[in-house]
């Protein structure tokens, strides 16, 4: 799997969209982006996935460079409960993968 | 929306003990999976299970460890003779069969089990 780079913490205000970078230059055609998160001690909670299109569900967006090397999480209106560690991992689908966690970004929203 | 469940929440066990893990999948899921977090570090792969044998495992995953599927709801994972450093959360997941476009691959994880091993 792709490595990735994320910063270790970000702040955002209450209400306002709450944007967590992620970097994956290494990226392969076949591997897509997921992003889930942890809230203090939580099990992982599954947020979004894309291949190479943006993509929104119900929690978030997910924004894909066109050269696929990074992307971008945005929750549009941050609220405290959406303070948690994010984590970005890019992964083959299929098979019995692992998912394979990293450090993630620490977010903290603020009031 | 289904969900993976775990119990205890919290089990404390004497160095040495046995415990074991309980985990309840989402109903049509087939695939399986335990992770453990040790507090303030990365969540950490320990095994994967499908089709009633074991597909992955890690370095972690010693010989006192074992995973079973005793019927067709119930996911377990049992530590034979606990250990100081086994002291951690402990995640199950799972993840449905293939054949969905998009959704095949998604881990889904249940709420942990938090081991004290005293």
């Amino acid at each position: 799997d792709a490595k990735t780079t994320q910063p270790p913490s970000m702040d955002c205000a209450e209400g306002r969209a709450a944007n967590l970078p992620c970097n994956h230059s290494t990226i392969s055609g076949n591997e897509y982006v997921y992003w889930y998160r942890q809230i203090h001690s939580q099990g992982p909670q599954y947020i979004i996935h894309g291949l190479k299109n943006n993509e929104t569900n119900e929690m978030a967006s997910l924004i894909i460079t066109e050269d696929r090397k990074s992307s971008t999480l945005i929750l549009p209106h941050a609220t405290l409960r959406d303070t948690a560690v994010y984590y970005c991992i890019v992964r083959f689908p299929g098979g019995y993968q692992k998912v394979t966690f990293g450090i993630g970004t620490k977010l903290q929203v603020i009031p | 929306e289904p969900e993976v469940t775990q119990t205890p929440s919290h089990q404390v066990t004497q160095m040495g003990q046995e415990v074991i893990l309980r985990c309840v999948p989402i109903s049509n899921h087939l695939y399986f999976y335990w992770y453990r977090q040790i507090l303030g570090q990365k969540v950490e792969f320990l095994v994967s299970f499908y089709n009633n044998e074991i597909s992955e495992k890690s370095e972690i995953f010693d010989d006192q460890f074992s995973v079973e599927r005793p019927d067709g709801s119930n996911f377990t994972l049992k530590i034979r003779s606990t250990k100081l450093e086994d002291s951690a959360m402990y995640f199950c997941a799972s993840r449905e069969t293939p054949g969905r476009e998009g959704r095949t691959d998604t881990q889904y994880f249940g709420p942990g089990t938090r081991l004290t091993v005293l």
